[in-house]
């Protein structure tokens, strides 16, 4: 059972860097995409963007400035950085799995999701 | 505001059918994915591509696409399926993903 789990700092200043690493259990990553979807409190999901194992990323036009996700296979792990945060980025932070099986964004596995609050 | 657009909310009444819509003029070209999410969870898929519902997802339900409109459709509601849905598709350029607003479902 592929199972992820996304670390990283709960709390980030404005201004500052996020970032998060998502550490993939149970499955290799080899053939799948790796994506970063993010929840404001009380409000819809938004996708961030993915990369194929192999490295080839796509990414939200909207954060597309301020965004870099990069995988380490030997790790099992890819990893979300998202500079110049703001108290909008406030979200909680989904890592998941993308199929890549239709055209539609099918994500299989989610991980449990982590908040990330901007503050000073 | 998003390129897939869904009701705010909708209600049914348990063991009746319920049909959640997602409209966008991507859904012409692209399949639509649905997701289930439950209070303080992740969200779980339901539903995707032509035809394909993962293991684990109870037959009730179901999905369908004419036109821009794609539908979620549960037959039978039960109480356990209270819960935001989303949908997911590519938007107008086809190459990015986008989520629809999301729909809560009551039921009755």
């Amino acid at each position: 059972q592929v199972q992820l789990q996304e670390s990283g700092p709960g709390l980030v200043k404005p201004s500052e860097t996020l970032s998060l690493t998502c550490t993939v259990s149970g499955g290799s990553m080899s053939t799948y995409y790796w994506s970063w979807i993010r929840q404001s409190p009380g409000k819809g999901l938004e996708w961030i963007g993915y990369i194929f194992y192999s490295g080839t990323t796509n990414y939200n036009p909207s954060l597309k400035s301020r965004v870099t996700i990069s995988v380490d296979t030997s790790r099992n792990q890819f990893s979300l950085k998202l500079t110049s945060v703001t108290a909008a980025d406030t979200a909680v932070y989904y890592c998941a799995r993308l199929m890549g099986s239709s055209s539609g964004g099918d994500f299989d596995y989610w991980g449990q999701g982590t908040l990330v609050t901007v503050s000073s | 505001s998003s390129e897939l657009t869904q009701d705010p909310a909708v209600s049914v009444a348990l063991g009746q059918t319920v049909r959640i819509t997602c409209q966008g003029d991507s859904l012409r070209t692209y399949y639509t994915t649905w997701y289930q999410q439950k209070p303080g969870q992740a969200p779980v898929l339901v539903f995707y591509g032509r035809n394909n519902r993962p293991s684990g997802i109870p037959d009730r339900f179901s999905g369908s696409s004419s036109g821009n409109t794609a539908s979620l459709t549960i037959t039978g509601a039960q109480a356990e399926d209270e819960a935001d849905y989303f949908c997911n598709s590519r938007d107008s350029s086809g190459i990015h993903l986008v989520f629809g607003g999301g729909t809560k479902l009551t039921v009755l």
